[in-house]
């Protein structure tokens, strides 16, 4: 089972933030928290992943909580393209022992 | 251009056929992955292979088996398919060796509908 919580749907205005949270209260100490999504019938891209600091990167911004519980994904500017499934993960993080566990994520849709 | 390559794009077969999904890679990583997405549902791990001459049971193995000849390479095989096997299925692959970054480069994935 996908150890992670998150909305089945949410959205954003164009040119908007859109921040997406993930509940994951049950993360260990070395497990990361990932972020992928996935755009219409195309298979998931991965867009940031972190441990317990922030994390930035050309697509967007991870906000990890000082306890780990939970995160928010923050794209900052949110386009027509980002249109898409959310997933949040937890995993250690290295190789197939530790696979990636998809829970069916939040679906953002960004209107014009 | 560096990525996974899977085919067929999309296949229909009929129920009791053997099917064969490709999946190649030219990035050179040491772990792949077999993933099936269904209607309304996110993706479930069904094989994995660390590394060349080894395989893994994912979440949902039942009628399918993998093999895993060389680095690139990592077909997934359908024995005799049935209908619940009609699916999206997804080819990914990752640099795991050293470090704990897992991101995983993904396929544009093969539809497959069993009838």
């Amino acid at each position: 089972d996908a150890k992670t919580t998150q909305p089945p749907s949410m959205d954003c205005a164009e040119g908007r933030a859109a921040n997406l949270p993930c509940n994951h209260s049950t993360i260990s100490g070395n497990e990361y928290v990932y972020w992928y999504r996935q755009i219409h019938s195309q298979g998931p891209q991965y867009i940031i992943h972190g441990l317990k600091n922030n994390e930035t990167n050309e697509m967007a911004s991870l906000i990890i909580t000082e306890d780990r519980k939970s995160s928010t994904l923050i794209l900052p500017h949110a386009t027509l393209r980002d249109t898409a499934v959310y997933y949040c993960i937890v995993s250690r993080g290295n190789s197939g022992n530790t696979p990636l566990v998809f829970g069916k994520g939040t679906r953002l849709s960004v209107i014009a | 251009i560096a990525g996974i390559t899977q085919a067929p794009t999309s296949q229909i077969l009929a129920a009791g056929r053997r099917m064969t999904l490709r999946c190649t890679q030219d990035m050179r990583h040491n772990a792949m992955y077999w993933y099936r997405q269904d209607l309304g549902l996110g993706l479930r791990l069904i094989h994995y292979s660390n590394t060349a001459g080894t395989t893994g049971k994912g979440e949902v193995p039942d009628g399918y088996s993998v093999s895993r000849a060389n680095t690139d390479d990592f077909p997934l095989t359908l024995a005799s398919a049935v209908p619940s096997q009609t699916s999206v299925y997804f080819c990914a692959s990752s640099d795991s060796a050293g470090g704990t970054y897992n991101e995983q480069f993904f396929g544009p994935g093969t539809r497959l509908t069993v009838l």
